[in-house]
C-alpha cells in the first residue's frame, strides 16, 4: 500500500539548533509533495510543496526541503530554528488527481528558549 | 477575508446521536475534502468532493455522510454507526492557479462523545 513515513514522532531542541525532519513515500512515478505545519492553536498551513523542477525547494519562514527520487525523500530543513518554530510538522504526498492527499503521521518539535 | 469556517469549535455528542460539521468556504474552488485527525496517525481522508452534487469515499468513510448542495458548503454527519467518533475533523478546500494542488484548511472542530 502506498504510504508516508515521517522519522521521528517527537523532536526537542534548543533555540538556534539545526533541524531536519525526514519524510519517505512509497509511491512510483510522479508525485507532488508537501509539507505543512501545525502552530498551537492554528489553522494547518503550507510550508512548501514540490511539483517539477529544482529538488530543492524554498518555502516560508527559512524552511527548505529536499526531494531526492532515487530515496524516494522529501526531508524538511531549517539551519536555525526559533521558539516559534514549535509546531506540529506534517509530510504530505497526493495520490493522484484532485489533491488526494496522503499524509504521514506528524512531528511534534519542541524548541525549548 | 477568503477563506474555510468551521462550526462548532467544539462539539459535545452522546452515544448513539448523529451530529453535523460545518464546513463554508468563500475562496471560490470546485473541489472540497474532510479529513480526520488523531494523535500520532496524522491526517486520513473521509470523503471528497470534486464538484457540487458529486462526492466519493476516502480512506475511512465508514460511519460518515456528506453532501454538497453548494459550492460553498460540505457538511459533515458523524452517525451513530462511527465507532470511534471523538477526533479533531479539519475540511479543506482545492486551489487552482498560483495555488494549483495546494489544499487550505479551516480551524477544525474537535468533537467529543461523552
Amino acid at each position: 500500500a502506498q504510504s508516508v513515513s515521517q522519522h521521528n514522532h517527537h523532536v526537542i531542541l534548543s533555540e538556534a539548533a539545526s533541524l531536519e525532519l525526514g519524510c519517505n513515500y512509497s509511491y512510483g512515478g510522479t508525485v507532488n509533495l508537501f509539507w505543512y505545519v501545525q502552530y498551537p492553536g492554528q489553522h494547518l498551513q503550507l510550508l512548501l510543496k514540490y511539483f517539477s523542477g529544482d529538488p530543492l525547494v524554498k518555502g516560508i519562514k527559512g524552511f527548505e526541503a529536499e526531494f531526492i527520487k532515487s530515496k524516494f525523500s522529501f526531508n524538511l530543513r531549517k539551519p536555525s530554528v526559533q521558539w516559534s518554530d514549535t509546531a506540529e510538522y506534517f509530510c504530505a504526498v497526493t495520490q493522484g488527481s484532485w489533491g488526494k492527499l496522503q499524509f504521514g503521521a506528524g512531528t511534534q518539535v519542541v524548541v525549548t528558549p | 477575508d477568503g477563506g474555510i469556517t468551521q462550526s462548532p469549535k467544539y462539539l459535545f455528542r452522546k452515544e448513539g446521536q448523529n451530529v453535523t460539521l460545518s464546513c463554508e468556504q468563500n475562496l471560490n474552488h470546485d473541489a472540497m475534502y474532510w479529513y480526520r485527525q488523531d494523535p500520532g496517525q496524522g491526517l486520513r481522508l473521509i470523503y471528497y468532493s470534486q464538484i457540487v452534487n458529486d462526492f466519493q469515499k476516502g480512506d475511512i468513510a465508514e460511519g460518515y455522510s456528506v453532501s454538497r448542495e453548494k459550492k460553498e458548503s460540505f457538511p459533515l454527519t458523524v452517525t451513530s454507526a462511527q465507532k470511534n467518533p471523538t477526533a479533531f475533523y479539519l475540511c479543506a478546500s482545492l486551489g487552482s492557479g498560483s495555488s494549483y494542488n495546494e489544499q487550505f484548511f479551516g480551524p477544525g472542530t474537535r468533537l467529543t462523545v461523552l
